[in-house]
């Protein structure tokens, strides 16, 4: 069973830019939620999708957005780059409510 | 204060040894907590899960929640050098995000 799949695995974007990160969930799994991770902050939840509907929004400025496709693969987009938005990007899918997350591995994104 | 509060480490112990990494939370709402472990260049990988208090067991990991104190423990039996990873506790209420605490980096030496 293949699971959580993101890509790209590395980017490097100049200050300004915008970035389109996708991940492509476990089949089957309906709910797919992003998070941002730095040394700093930790894991810091950025938004849920499920069946295509944000259901969760973390506290992240507008230019962090997402949408989910009808086969249930999501993708964010973050525009006019800052450096501070260097960071390591998760996605994680699941079935539903409560039965535990699977996470990709991750896109690792640099802000020059 | 954080939601949820972890000692990030560094952890070394020998090979052999138990360990125990532990977190403690502030919300009483939390409901599912979680224990994840996350090797370097890599996503987390969920270890254990477990609802309310109490105890569950999965070979060397025993995963232990006491809601009366909000603390969740995590023990790992007869740990092995591939055990080294970091270590990320998390919780969640009903339909609500995951909050993780910030990881405990675990070394095991051989």
């Amino acid at each position: 069973k293949a699971g959580v799949t993101q890509t790209p695995r590395y980017l490097i974007k100049t200050r300004g830019q915008q970035v389109t990160l996708s991940c492509s969930p476990i089949s089957g799994h309906r709910s797919v939620s992003w998070y941002q991770q730095t040394p700093g902050q930790g894991l810091q939840f950025l938004f849920e999708y499920f069946s295509e509907t944000q259901r969760n929004k973390g506290n992240f400025p507008g230019r962090f957005s997402g949408r989910q496709f009808s086969n249930s693969r999501s993708e964010m987009n973050v525009s006019t780059l800052e450096l501070g938005d260097s960071a390591l990007y998760l996605c994680a899918s699941s079935p539903g409510v409560n039965y535990g997350y699977t996470f990709g591995s991750g896109t690792r994104l640099t802000v020059v | 204060q954080k939601e949820v509060e972890q000692d990030p480490g560094p952890l070394s112990v020998p090979e052999g040894a138990i360990v125990s990494l532990n977190c403690t939370y502030s919300n009483s709402a939390f409901q599912y907590f979680m224990w994840y472990r996350q090797y370097s260049r890599k996503g987390p990988e969920l270890l254990m899960y477990t609802y309310s208090s109490g105890n569950k067991e999965d070979g060397r990991f025993t995963a232990q929640v006491d809601k009366s104190s909000k603390y969740i423990s995590l023990f790992i039996r007869d740990s092995q050098p591939s055990d080294s990873a970091t270590y990320l506790c998390a919780t969640q209420s009903g339909n609500t995000p995951l909050v993780f605490g910030k990881g405990t980096r675990l070394s095991v030496i051989a």
